[in-house]
């Protein structure tokens, strides 16, 4: 139930591509989808987030889409560039937290974007 | 402002001794998270704060890691004695959680290192 399921673990992309990062959720408790960017040596910073009451959110080069009905979402980067090359991670939780005020990660994918 | 501040960034540390993880949170944030990461697990929450008092720590592994919020601007996360499956990368996190338990976003410290021989 709090699982956050993340694919694939590894993507390689070519400058200029476009990067798919998806993830799935079990707990229809969740609301608030924030997605993560972590680079080495650096603690992850939160780089876009979603809440349910909308199908996609764009902020730059970077979308999510997201399916309540399929309990799914995903992140997009259009234009890919060397310097998106990082980690990152899906997450969930319930925004009017109680004990869940907590955020549950996916395992993270890490991407390459080469020149 | 500074962000979340940890130290020390690095910790190599002998099987049994004992560790000592520093917290220093966002000025006016009140909830404070701490998550541990490694390759097999990924990001888990060991344990959750909000204005000092645990929420949630059902994912401290056992009774060798403690937690505590001595006060509302720092957290300390202690392991004792140290195992060398301890080894990991530990991150705390804070974020304010408002007026009808409304939680906005977890701003993440850099981590501290640590290395259990």
């Amino acid at each position: 139930q709090q699982q956050v399921k993340q694919s694939p673990q590894s993507l390689i992309v070519q400058k200029g591509g476009i990067s798919i990062i998806n993830c799935a959720y079990e707990n229809t408790a969740f609301d608030y989808f924030p997605w993560y960017q972590q680079f080495p040596g650096k603690g992850p910073a939160l780089l876009i987030a979603i809440r349910p009451d909308v199908s996609e959110k764009k902020e730059g080069r970077f979308t999510i889409s997201f399916n309540k009905s399929a309990k799914q979402f995903s992140l997009h980067i259009m234009d890919s560039q060397p310097g998106d090359s990082a980690t990152y991670f899906c997450a969930a939780s319930m925004i009017y937290g109680g004990s869940q005020g907590n955020l549950i990660f996916g395992k993270g994918t890490k991407l390459s974007v080469k020149p | 402002d500074a962000g979340v501040i940890q130290s020390p960034r690095h910790e190599v540390t002998e099987m049994g001794q004992e560790v000592t993880l520093r917290c220093k949170l966002i000025s006016g944030h009140n909830s404070l998270f701490w998550y541990r990461q490694t390759m097999m697990r990924g990001l888990e929450l060991l344990i959750y704060f909000n204005n000092n008092v645990p929420i949630d720590d059902s994912g401290m592994p056992e009774d060798r890691f403690s937690a505590k919020m001595p006060n509302a601007s720092f957290s300390t996360l202690k392991i004792q004695p140290s195992e060398p499956r301890d080894s990991a990368v530990y991150f705390c996190a804070s974020s304010f959680r408002g007026t009808g338990a409304l939680n906005t976003e977890a701003f993440f410290g850099q981590g501290t290192r640590l290395t259990v021989v």
